[in-house]
């Protein structure tokens, strides 16, 4: 079975806080993804990863950066943290080749919170 | 026009029913299809795979694809109040290292 883990369920952070959500996966997948889910607008995608050191921009990068220095984990930065960041914060791995291309797995998530 | 449309609902069935989840994708060649099933507060976990047209069954799921028509179809048999969730449709486009999420249809199973 994928195992996706996250750093934390729940963080409370302060306006203004630098942030790191840390992922890790241990199915040797290429690709690795952030997103945030907030209630009405589903999931939006922040940065992927398609290999190591290697970093595309979603549709909402802004007021974020990601790092990934090893094959099975990818990180995500939020520089200034801001109180409309308060969301849930997923990871996701996803198989590049083969037969179950295209399979996506996610991490329990990270509730944040932004006061 | 979104990538990927699901009606949001509520869906509400009755227990021991059929529910049925419907989604439409706009890119024509897209190739690959699944569903996700999300509880309130977790995180979607893939339920069902789907990549070339007729259904695919998995226990009491049956994933339908009409690449034709350019939808895709979850039927949950015998429903039960644990299918109670939030269901995605995700779609895989080529050339693109991302998949399209609809925004979930939630599903209500009354006991």
């Amino acid at each position: 079975d994928v195992k996706v883990t996250q750093s934390s369920r729940y963080l409370v952070k302060r306006t203004g806080e630098k942030v790191f959500l840390e992922c890790v996966q241990d199915m040797d997948h290429e690709n690795m993804f952030w997103y945030r889910q907030d209630p009405g607008l589903g999931l939006r995608l922040i940065y992927f990863s398609y290999d190591v050191k290697m970093k595309e921009k979603g549709d909402i990068p802004e007021g974020y950066s990601v790092s990934r220095e090893k094959k099975e984990r990818f990180s995500l930065i939020l520089e200034s943290a801001s109180t409309n960041q308060t969301s849930m914060y997923l990871c996701a791995t996803r198989r590049g080749q083969g037969a179950k291309r295209g399979e996506q797995y996610f991490g329990p998530g990270t509730r944040l919170t932004v006061t | 026009q979104k990538e990927v449309e699901q009606n949001s609902g509520p869906l509400s069935v009755p227990e021991g029913a059929i529910a049925s989840l419907n989604c439409t994708y706009s890119d024509r060649g897209s190739q690959s299809f699944f569903w996700y099933r999300q509880y309130s507060g977790k995180s979607p976990e893939l339920i069902m795979s789907i990549y070339s047209n007729g259904d695919k069954e998995d226990g009491r799921f049956t994933a339908q694809l009409n690449k034709a028509s350019q939808y895709v179809s979850l039927l949950i048999r015998d429903s039960q109040p644990s299918d109670s969730a939030t269901y995605l449709c995700a779609v895989n486009t080529p050339g693109a290292n991302n998949l399209f999420f609809g925004t979930g249809t939630r599903l209500t199973v009354i006991p």
